[in-house]
């Protein structure tokens, strides 16, 4: 079973409409999770990094937010641009098991004019 | 830095040629990564290296995969014979092992591979 499911798989936006994309995970003990972005045809690049102690963060209009307690984080999407379609993928990574890092499926973002 | 380079960008082959993909990674990071990303799975690891050293070949799917890195800047992943079910965006990644134990991945381009 995946340890970081991500919803929803996909999601249509008009741009300059907020969005929010949520990723529960099940992996411990817990060490940080980052939200990456991955453009068609490209690899992923990471966006923000949260660790335990961490709540939110920002990226210009990329916003996370972490609740370790409840295993959820959400990246939010501010004044959408036709250039933030792209795929969004949640990793968290574990303190036992630096280097498997357990990926989500991610979250289809298209931004339309 | 140009970042990690991975080639070919795409490839396409016929059932049971070989296969193989080239790495270069960041200069002076000593973690390298291959992930296979597909619709189904999405990125999934197959194998990661700690200065040049296999760590976990685990996701390996069986033994017509290999890989290897015979230096700090130089990697490959091979598969012989290839079957269709390969077909996959290939993805080399290399990191530094941070002390806050973050994942702090940069991934090369991908490499597409269709095996026909």
């Amino acid at each position: 079973k995946n340890q970081v499911e991500q919803s929803p798989q996909s999601l249509i936006i008009l741009e300059g409409k907020n969005c929010t994309l949520q990723c529960n995970y099940t992996v411990s003990p817990f060490s940080n999770l980052r939200w990456y972005k991955q453009d068609t045809g490209r690899g992923p690049v990471s966006l923000t990094i949260m660790t335990f102690s961490e709540n939110t963060k920002s990226n210009g209009r990329y916003t996370a937010t972490l609740d370790a307690d409840t295993k959820q984080s959400s990246l939010h999407i501010t004044a959408s641009q036709l250039s933030d379609s792209a795929s969004y993928i949640c990793v968290v990574s574990s303190t036992d098991s630096w280097g498997k890092f357990q990926f989500g499926a991610g979250t289809q973002v298209v931004v339309t004019p | 830095d140009a970042g990690v380079i991975q080639s070919p960008r795409h490839e396409v082959t016929e059932m049971g040629q070989e296969v193989t993909l080239r790495c270069k990674p960041i200069s002076g990071h000593d973690y390298l990564f291959w992930y296979r990303q597909t619709m189904m799975r999405g990125l999934e690891l197959l194998i990661y290296f700690n200065n040049n050293v296999p760590i976990d070949d685990s996701g390996m799917p069986e033994d017509r995969f290999s890989a290897k890195m015979p230096n700090a800047s130089f990697s490959t992943l091979k598969i012989q014979p290839s079957e269709p079910r390969d077909s996959a965006v290939y993805f080399c990644a290399s990191s530094l092992r941070p002390q806050s134990g973050a994942n702090v991945l940069t991934f090369g381009a991908g490499s597409r591979l269709t095996v026909l």
